[in-house]
Protein backbone atom coordinates (compact mmCIF):
# COMPACT_ATOMS: atom_id res chain seq x y z
CA UNK A 1 0.00 0.00 0.00
CA UNK A 2 1.86 3.31 -1.20
CA UNK A 3 1.74 6.07 1.72
CA UNK A 4 2.83 9.22 -0.34
CA UNK A 5 1.36 9.15 -4.07
CA UNK A 6 1.76 11.23 -6.95
CA UNK A 7 -1.34 10.85 -8.87
CA UNK A 8 -0.16 12.62 -12.02
CA UNK A 9 2.76 10.78 -14.23
CA UNK A 10 3.64 14.02 -16.02
CA UNK A 11 3.11 17.65 -16.28
CA UNK A 12 3.64 20.18 -19.23
CA UNK A 13 4.15 23.60 -18.71
CA UNK A 14 5.39 26.43 -21.29
CA UNK A 15 8.31 27.88 -20.27
CA UNK A 16 8.36 30.74 -17.50
CA UNK A 17 4.51 30.06 -16.31
CA UNK A 18 3.99 27.89 -13.31
CA UNK A 19 4.75 24.23 -12.83
CA UNK A 20 2.89 22.87 -9.90
CA UNK A 21 3.03 19.17 -8.68
CA UNK A 22 1.47 17.43 -6.19
CA UNK A 23 1.69 14.85 -3.72
CA UNK A 24 -0.52 12.73 -1.33
CA UNK A 25 0.21 11.30 1.77
CA UNK A 26 -2.10 8.60 4.19
CA UNK A 27 0.17 8.48 7.04
CA UNK A 28 -0.77 10.91 9.80
CA UNK A 29 2.62 10.35 11.82
CA UNK A 30 4.31 11.45 8.79
CA UNK A 31 5.90 14.90 9.45
CA UNK A 32 9.07 15.53 7.71
CA UNK A 33 8.61 16.16 3.51
CA UNK A 34 11.05 16.18 0.77
CA UNK A 35 11.42 16.55 -2.72
CA UNK A 36 13.51 15.41 -5.21
CA UNK A 37 14.74 15.83 -8.42
CA UNK A 38 15.94 13.39 -11.48
CA UNK A 39 17.51 13.43 -14.88
CA UNK A 40 17.64 10.38 -16.77
CA UNK A 41 20.79 8.19 -15.92
CA UNK A 42 21.06 10.19 -12.20
CA UNK A 43 20.00 9.46 -8.74
CA UNK A 44 18.06 12.01 -7.23
CA UNK A 45 18.85 15.03 -5.58
CA UNK A 46 17.38 16.82 -2.98
CA UNK A 47 15.64 19.79 -4.09
CA UNK A 48 13.56 21.51 -1.77
CA UNK A 49 12.16 19.88 2.30
CA UNK A 50 9.52 21.49 4.88
CA UNK A 51 8.67 20.19 8.51
CA UNK A 52 5.11 19.35 9.67
CA UNK A 53 5.40 22.85 12.21
CA UNK A 54 5.27 25.01 8.68
CA UNK A 55 2.95 24.94 5.93
CA UNK A 56 4.99 26.62 3.03
CA UNK A 57 9.14 26.71 2.82
CA UNK A 58 10.66 29.16 0.26
CA UNK A 59 13.59 28.91 -1.76
CA UNK A 60 14.36 30.74 -5.33
CA UNK A 61 11.66 29.49 -7.77
CA UNK A 62 10.71 26.86 -5.42
CA UNK A 63 7.79 26.87 -3.10
CA UNK A 64 6.60 24.01 -0.90
CA UNK A 65 2.95 23.90 0.71
CA UNK A 66 1.86 21.33 3.29
CA UNK A 67 -1.70 21.10 4.11
CA UNK A 68 -1.81 18.80 7.28
CA UNK A 69 -5.41 18.09 6.93
CA UNK A 70 -5.58 17.09 3.89
CA UNK A 71 -2.34 15.56 3.88
CA UNK A 72 -1.51 17.22 1.14
CA UNK A 73 1.61 18.95 -0.38
CA UNK A 74 2.64 20.69 -3.43
CA UNK A 75 5.88 21.65 -4.88
CA UNK A 76 5.53 25.10 -6.74
CA UNK A 77 8.04 26.44 -8.93
CA UNK A 78 7.74 29.54 -10.64
CA UNK A 79 8.93 31.10 -13.21
CA UNK A 80 9.42 27.31 -15.00
CA UNK A 81 12.61 26.84 -17.04
CA UNK A 82 13.55 24.42 -19.45
CA UNK A 83 16.21 23.11 -17.44
CA UNK A 84 13.45 22.24 -14.77
CA UNK A 85 12.07 19.55 -17.36
CA UNK A 86 12.51 16.37 -15.10
CA UNK A 87 11.01 14.04 -12.85
CA UNK A 88 10.22 15.28 -9.18
CA UNK A 89 9.69 12.63 -6.47
CA UNK A 90 8.60 13.77 -3.34
CA UNK A 91 9.19 11.74 -0.08
CA UNK A 92 8.17 11.81 3.50
CA UNK A 93 9.30 10.58 6.54
CA UNK A 94 7.98 10.18 9.98
CA UNK A 95 9.07 9.16 14.14
CA UNK A 96 11.51 6.47 12.79
CA UNK A 97 13.77 8.86 10.31
CA UNK A 98 15.51 5.76 9.03
CA UNK A 99 12.60 5.31 6.35
CA UNK A 100 11.43 7.53 4.10
CA UNK A 101 8.29 6.58 1.68
CA UNK A 102 9.08 8.45 -2.26
CA UNK A 103 5.71 8.72 -4.39
CA UNK A 104 6.12 7.38 -8.23
CA UNK A 105 7.40 10.33 -9.53
CA UNK A 106 6.17 12.95 -11.69
CA UNK A 107 7.67 13.94 -15.11
CA UNK A 108 8.01 17.67 -15.87
CA UNK A 109 8.53 18.63 -19.05
CA UNK A 110 9.01 22.69 -19.28
CA UNK A 111 8.68 23.80 -23.14
CA UNK A 112 10.93 26.77 -24.17
CA UNK B 1 34.37 16.05 -3.68
CA UNK B 2 33.30 12.41 -4.94
CA UNK B 3 29.65 11.66 -4.86
CA UNK B 4 27.69 8.84 -4.28
CA UNK B 5 29.21 5.91 -6.93
CA UNK B 6 27.31 2.66 -7.61
CA UNK B 7 28.94 -0.43 -9.76
CA UNK B 8 27.66 -1.64 -12.21
CA UNK B 9 25.78 0.93 -14.01
CA UNK B 10 24.18 -2.08 -16.21
CA UNK B 11 23.42 -5.54 -15.33
CA UNK B 12 21.91 -7.82 -17.21
CA UNK B 13 21.87 -11.48 -15.78
CA UNK B 14 20.03 -14.76 -16.07
CA UNK B 15 16.70 -15.97 -13.71
CA UNK B 16 18.14 -18.22 -10.70
CA UNK B 17 22.01 -16.58 -10.53
CA UNK B 18 23.33 -14.26 -7.86
CA UNK B 19 24.04 -10.79 -8.57
CA UNK B 20 26.38 -7.94 -6.24
CA UNK B 21 25.54 -4.34 -6.22
CA UNK B 22 28.38 -1.87 -5.36
CA UNK B 23 28.04 1.42 -3.52
CA UNK B 24 30.65 3.91 -2.40
CA UNK B 25 28.94 6.50 0.12
CA UNK B 26 30.33 9.82 0.52
CA UNK B 27 33.47 9.87 2.40
CA UNK B 28 32.64 10.95 5.96
CA UNK B 29 28.59 9.93 5.77
CA UNK B 30 27.52 7.54 8.02
CA UNK B 31 24.26 6.72 6.96
CA UNK B 32 23.86 4.82 3.93
CA UNK B 33 20.28 3.80 2.51
CA UNK B 34 19.24 1.32 -0.44
CA UNK B 35 16.30 1.65 -1.88
CA UNK B 36 14.74 0.38 -5.24
CA UNK B 37 12.50 1.89 -8.14
CA UNK B 38 10.55 -0.32 -10.52
CA UNK B 39 8.90 0.60 -13.61
CA UNK B 40 6.48 3.11 -13.07
CA UNK B 41 6.72 3.03 -9.29
CA UNK B 42 8.51 5.33 -6.66
CA UNK B 43 11.37 4.70 -4.88
CA UNK B 44 10.83 1.73 -2.45
CA UNK B 45 13.12 1.27 0.62
CA UNK B 46 15.06 -1.70 1.47
CA UNK B 47 17.91 -1.15 3.89
CA UNK B 48 19.64 0.81 6.20
CA UNK B 49 22.81 1.46 7.50
CA UNK B 50 23.84 3.99 10.46
CA UNK B 51 27.79 3.51 11.66
CA UNK B 52 28.01 0.34 13.33
CA UNK B 53 24.38 -0.21 14.38
CA UNK B 54 23.05 -3.21 13.28
CA UNK B 55 21.35 -2.28 9.75
CA UNK B 56 17.54 -1.67 9.34
CA UNK B 57 16.67 -4.47 6.71
CA UNK B 58 12.79 -4.24 7.34
CA UNK B 59 12.27 -3.32 3.51
CA UNK B 60 14.12 -6.48 2.58
CA UNK B 61 11.52 -7.71 0.38
CA UNK B 62 12.65 -11.39 0.91
CA UNK B 63 15.24 -13.22 2.07
CA UNK B 64 16.84 -13.64 -1.09
CA UNK B 65 17.86 -9.72 -0.47
CA UNK B 66 21.06 -9.32 1.97
CA UNK B 67 23.40 -6.25 2.43
CA UNK B 68 26.75 -5.68 4.14
CA UNK B 69 28.75 -2.37 4.74
CA UNK B 70 32.23 -3.01 5.32
CA UNK B 71 34.22 -0.23 7.85
CA UNK B 72 31.73 2.11 7.97
CA UNK B 73 32.01 2.48 4.39
CA UNK B 74 31.37 0.44 0.44
CA UNK B 75 28.25 -1.47 0.89
CA UNK B 76 27.03 -4.28 -1.16
CA UNK B 77 24.06 -5.62 -2.19
CA UNK B 78 23.80 -9.36 -2.68
CA UNK B 79 20.74 -10.76 -4.42
CA UNK B 80 20.68 -14.57 -4.87
CA UNK B 81 18.71 -16.71 -7.58
CA UNK B 82 17.74 -13.78 -8.85
CA UNK B 83 13.76 -13.56 -10.31
CA UNK B 84 12.31 -11.20 -13.24
CA UNK B 85 10.81 -9.07 -10.85
CA UNK B 86 14.25 -8.22 -9.47
CA UNK B 87 14.66 -6.00 -12.57
CA UNK B 88 14.51 -2.71 -11.55
CA UNK B 89 16.88 0.17 -10.60
CA UNK B 90 18.78 0.18 -7.45
CA UNK B 91 19.64 3.48 -6.12
CA UNK B 92 22.12 3.96 -2.90
CA UNK B 93 22.12 7.16 -1.30
CA UNK B 94 24.39 8.64 1.63
CA UNK B 95 24.04 11.38 4.45
CA UNK B 96 25.79 12.63 6.81
CA UNK B 97 24.17 11.42 10.07
CA UNK B 98 20.99 9.85 10.98
CA UNK B 99 18.54 12.61 10.84
CA UNK B 100 15.70 13.26 8.20
CA UNK B 101 16.59 16.74 7.70
CA UNK B 102 20.07 15.36 6.69
CA UNK B 103 20.45 15.62 3.40
CA UNK B 104 20.62 12.25 1.36
CA UNK B 105 22.96 12.11 -1.86
CA UNK B 106 21.75 9.33 -3.94
CA UNK B 107 24.01 7.75 -6.67
CA UNK B 108 23.07 7.04 -10.26
CA UNK B 109 21.66 3.79 -9.62
CA UNK B 110 22.56 0.09 -10.76
CA UNK B 111 19.78 -0.86 -13.61
CA UNK B 112 19.54 -4.74 -13.29
CA UNK B 113 17.54 -6.70 -15.73
CA UNK B 114 16.85 -10.23 -15.07
CA UNK B 115 16.16 -12.62 -18.35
Amino acid sequence: DQQVKQNSPSLSVQEGRISILNCDYTNSMFDYFLWYKKYPAEGPTFLISISSIKDKNEDGRFTVFLNKSAKHLSLHIVPSQPGDSAVYFCAASGDNFNKFYFGSGTKLNVKP
Amino acid sequence: GAGVSQSPSNKVTEKGKDVELRCDPISGHTALYWYRQSLGQGLEFLIYFQGNSAPDKSGLPSDRFSAERTGGSVSTLTIQRTQQEDSAVYLCASSLARLAQETQYFGPGTRLLVL
